[in-house]
């Protein structure tokens, strides 16, 4: 099974972009690459998720790399409010999501 | 759609207590799946259902902890008896099937804390 890696901490300045890196360099042809934040106290989110194309949405960008091995999940203008712990992950056989430790972002006024 | 909803949000027992949690999914969602939060093992997978039937309940850490599916909208996770460590926040979350890939919506999490 695929497994990621990500950095466990980040800082980003407000209105900055902020730039969340993932490895996987084990994921299978039909693996997608996901990515949930978990913004404390609360249910994971949803933001974005990719098989191979970049992928845009009104929350964020995900860029996946050419052999699919690594992904940045691309936060345009942060804000406060994206303060959170952001996870990446790549999708098992089924709908099973299984969550690693992620990466606490945390945007600086 | 009201997003998957969890009851009770906060519950406080006492040890050797039977506690249920409950869970309503999306209506339309044939898949179901329960994790439990703490910071030791942060979001673990405990068991998760697809068209209301268990798949795999690898997850579950022991025999005192067991769920159900009886309809497409509502699941039960029941810890009998409870313990001090079984102290943490279970999530519900719920998804479609789905070729391209699908997400997995989550619900608010109930606050289990054993005394």
């Amino acid at each position: 099974d695929a497994k990621t890696t990500q950095p466990t901490s980040m800082d980003c300045a407000e209105g900055r972009a902020a730039n969340l890196p993932c490895n996987h360099s084990t994921i299978s042809g039909n693996e997608y690459v996901y990515w949930y934040r978990q913004i404390h106290s609360q249910g994971p989110q949803y933001i974005i998720h990719g098989l191979k194309n970049n992928e845009t949405n009104e929350m964020a960008s995900l860029i996946i790399t050419e052999d699919r091995k690594s992904s940045t999940l691309i936060l345009p203008h942060a804000t406060l409010r994206d303060t959170a712990v952001y996870y990446c992950i790549v999708l098992r056989t089924g709908n099973q999501f299984y969550f690693g430790t992620g990466t606490s972002l945390t945007v600086i006024p | 759609d009201a997003g998957v909803i969890q009851s009770p949000r906060h519950e406080v027992t006492e040890m050797g207590q039977e506690v249920t949690l409950r869970c309503k999914p999306i209506s339309g969602h044939d898949y179901l799946f329960w994790y439990r939060q703490t910071m030791m093992r942060g979001l673990e997978l405990l068991i998760y259902f697809n068209n209301n039937v268990p798949i795999d309940d690898s997850g579950m850490p022991e025999d005192r902890f067991s769920a159900k599916m009886p309809n497409a909208s509502f699941s039960t996770l029941k810890i009998q008896p409870s313990e001090p460590r079984d102290s943490a926040v279970y999530f519900c979350a719920s998804s479609s099937a789905g070729s391209g890939g699908t997400e997995a919506f989550f619900g608010q999490g109930t606050r289990l804390t054993v005394v």
